[in-house]
């Protein structure tokens, strides 16, 4: 069963970079999912931020496209998210994910914990 | 880009009764590409529901799914004390993105 874990600080300075590490145990990155990441902002819902294919093909949320970079490391078996010029609305649980897609439809089938990324000087 | 608008925001019911939960999307959405999560307090969302009807593994029966185009419903047919949480459909358009969520509370 394929498991994911988010790591990286938990507070960042506004104005500078968010960067969050996924790893991936239990599978290959190199499988036929995309791997996603996913924020809450405290007792609000689900926004997407943007995926990679193992290949580096990425997509990004169009309203968050100008300050997000997602990359894999293949060697590792994790990705990474980096989100730069970050505001105090930055400021919420980011999820990494495993997206299924194909035929059968694309969805979430798994999830990390999630963690707590605050922005504040 | 695709907005999903769920209702209620809230719905309160009593262990044992029937919920039914709507998501509806502002333009049509292939059923293939629309899920529904289950999200409990400081957990990580859980698939419930893949291609509108589909049951991820592991699911009770009593979540079922349905709809197509713009409108889609998931029921549970008895709720049960552990199924009180948040729900979320999503979908698969030009990109993902999911609606803002209806909690279902005990009543």
């Amino acid at each position: 069963q394929v498991q994911l874990q988010e790591s990286g600080p938990g507070l960042v300075k506004p104005s500078g970079t968010l960067s969050l590490t996924c790893a991936v145990s239990g599978g290959s990155i190199s499988s036929s999912n995309w791997w996603s990441w996913v924020r809450q902002p405290p007792g609000k819902g689900l926004e997407w931020i943007g995926e990679i294919y193992h290949s580096g093909s990425t997509n990004y949320n169009p309203s968050l496209k100008s300050r997000v970079t997602i990359s894999v490391d293949k060697s590792k078996n994790q990705f990474s998210l980096k989100l730069s010029s970050v505001t105090a609305a930055d400021t919420a649980v980011y999820y990494c994910a495993r997206a299924h897609y194909d035929s059968s439809g694309y969805y979430y089938s798994s999830w990390g914990q999630g963690t707590l990324v605050t922005v504040s000087s | 880009e695709i907005v999903l608008t769920q209702s209620p925001g809230t719905l309160s019911l009593s262990p044992g009764e029937r919920a039914t939960l709507s998501c509806r999307a502002s333009q049509s959405v292939s059923s293939s590409y629309l899920a529904w999560y289950q999200q409990k307090p400081g957990q990580a969302p859980r698939l419930l529901i893949y291609g509108a009807s589909s049951r991820a593994t592991g699911i009770p029966d009593r979540f079922s799914g349905s709809g197509s185009g713009t409108d889609f419903t998931l029921t549970i047919s008895r709720l049960e004390p552990e199924d009180f949480a948040v729900y979320y459909c999503q979908q698969y358009g030009s990109s993902p993105a999911f609606g803002q969520g209806t909690k279902v509370e005990i009543k």
